[in-house]
């Protein structure tokens, strides 16, 4: 089945140590999406993807990247985990702009310790 | 920007039908959209509405009224697999001054009881 892919579910750090969350489709979306989710909160937009086009909201802190190497595979690497990074963190794809519906992958929750 | 919001809980019965009401401020309107959220898994896709009116599917519907900037989520028949995060998420605009990507509420929280 075509899906968006989440590697690990669970991810542990240490407070300071770089961590990076994979996510895959075999969607073939031109978009993709990178959310934090804490707990009873809002997904927050992070970043996206228009194809390599790269997006970054204005209050994204500097510690958090993004890398899309190609169409199926987008990263989120975490440069220096704080104690309030601790969140789900989603990936989505949609097939283009505008589209009406978001496509999520299962997320990944990471604990800083 | 936009401010959405909702309420953060409600209970109900099994077999009941219940009402998930989303108000929203936006600078313009492109698009509300429903998602239902389990505990710990991802979000997934409801209901979009764009235009006035009410939309069905199945025991899902989803209502939406622009000018009073208000939307709501029926559901009919509820079951225990019901009981979810339900996110109101909309979206502000298409091109120039607007985004394409909904912004997301923090959701209501449904708990369905026997």
């Amino acid at each position: 089945d075509a899906m968006v892919i989440q590697n690990p579910r669970y991810q542990v750090t240490q407070f300071g140590k770089p961590v990076t969350l994979s996510c895959s489709q075999t969607l073939n979306h031109n978009v993709m999406y990178w959310y934090q989710q804490k707990s009873s909160q809002a997904p927050k937009l992070l970043f996206h993807y228009y194809d390599k086009d790269f997006n970054n909201e204005a209050d994204t802190p500097d510690n958090f990247q993004s890398r899309r190497p190609n169409t199926s595979f987008c990263f989120l690497d975490i440069r220096s985990p704080g104690l309030g990074d601790a969140a789900m963190y989603l990936c989505a794809t949609s097939p283009g702009r505008a589209d009406n519906e978001q496509f999520f992958g299962p997320g990944t929750r990471l604990t800083v310790l | 920007g936009q401010n959405i919001d909702q309420p953060t809980e409600m209970t109900a019965t099994e077999g009941a039908i219940v009402q998930i009401n989303c108000t929203y401020q936006t600078s313009g309107f492109n698009g509300l959209f429903w998602y239902q959220q389990h505990a710990g898994e991802a979000p997934t896709f409801l209901s979009y509405n764009v235009l006035d009116g009410l939309e069905e599917k199945g025991r899902f519907s989803s209502f939406l009224s622009r000018s009073k900037g208000y939307s709501y989520l029926l559901l009919k028949e509820l079951q225990m697999k019901d009981s979810a995060s339900y996110l109101c998420a909309v979206r502000d605009g298409i091109g120039s001054g607007g985004s394409y990507i909904p912004t997301f509420g923090r959701g209501t929280s449904l708990i369905v009881h026997p």
